[in-house]
């Protein structure tokens, strides 16, 4: 069983619409959990950090982490074309030796058309 | 704030070649991870370097090799480049890790084996 799980898509919504982006994962000693956004030919850019079970909430974009059922979502609402991208999860284990490491999602493959 | 650089954009390398790519960490950063993107894997983590020391390395053969100076830049060798090491090269860089600092990614080096 992989550590992390995402589902490659491709997801292609319309402009304004609500998109849901998940993971879920194996092992109940990651502790911190992340989402990136990939543009083509760039590197990933962090959207979102979260430590906790629950939501968090950051312009139009919300991250709800649920630890009891090892799943991740990230929301954006109100997409926009500029929102085309790749969206990787990433997570991680809590301090010390080798856990440093993030381990990641294949990514989901976002085409928002106006 | 400049964010981390890496250099160069593109290299293009023959097998059994050896190939040398750079990383600037964020001002501040004292950490610098390194992953590896190739196409249908995911981003996979390679090495981690934290004040000057390597404290950490993924599952890669030993010609994956680097060192960080004393300014925290870093550098990641690759010797007897193969074709399957043809993918991009992306650097991270952190602060203090033990206090759960998120990874920010530089653009990363394509490398290409011909």
């Amino acid at each position: 069983q992989k550590e992390v799980e995402q589902d490659p898509g491709p997801l292609s919504v319309p402009e304004g619409a609500i998109v849901s982006l998940n993971c879920t994962y194996s092992n109940s000693a990651f502790q911190y959990f992340m989402w990136y956004r990939q543009y083509s030919r760039k590197g990933p850019e962090l959207l979102m950090y979260t430590y906790s079970s629950g939501n968090k909430e950051d312009g139009r974009f919300t991250a709800q982490v649920d630890k009891s059922s090892k799943y991740i979502s990230l929301f954006i609402r109100d997409s926009q074309p500029s929102d085309s991208a790749t969206y990787l999860c990433a997570i991680r284990k809590n301090s010390g030796g080798s856990n440093y490491k993030l381990t990641f999602g294949k990514g989901t493959l976002l085409t928002v058309n106006p | 704030e400049a964010g981390v650089t890496q250099s160069p954009t593109h290299l293009i390398k023959t097998r059994g070649q050896q190939a040398t790519l750079r990383c600037s960490p964020i001002s501040g950063h004292t950490s610098v991870y390194w992953y590896q993107q190739a196409l249908g894997l995911g981003l996979q983590f390679l090495l981690w370097y934290d004040e000057g020391e390597e404290r950490n390395r993924g599952n890669f053969p030993p010609r994956f090799s680097g060192r960080q100076f004393p300014n925290y830049s870093s550098e990641l060798n690759v010797n007897a480049l193969e074709l399957e090491d043809s993918a991009l090269y992306l650097c991270a860089s952190s602060g203090q890790t033990g206090m759960g600092q998120p990874q920010h990614f530089g653009d990363g080096t394509r490398l290409s084996i011909l």
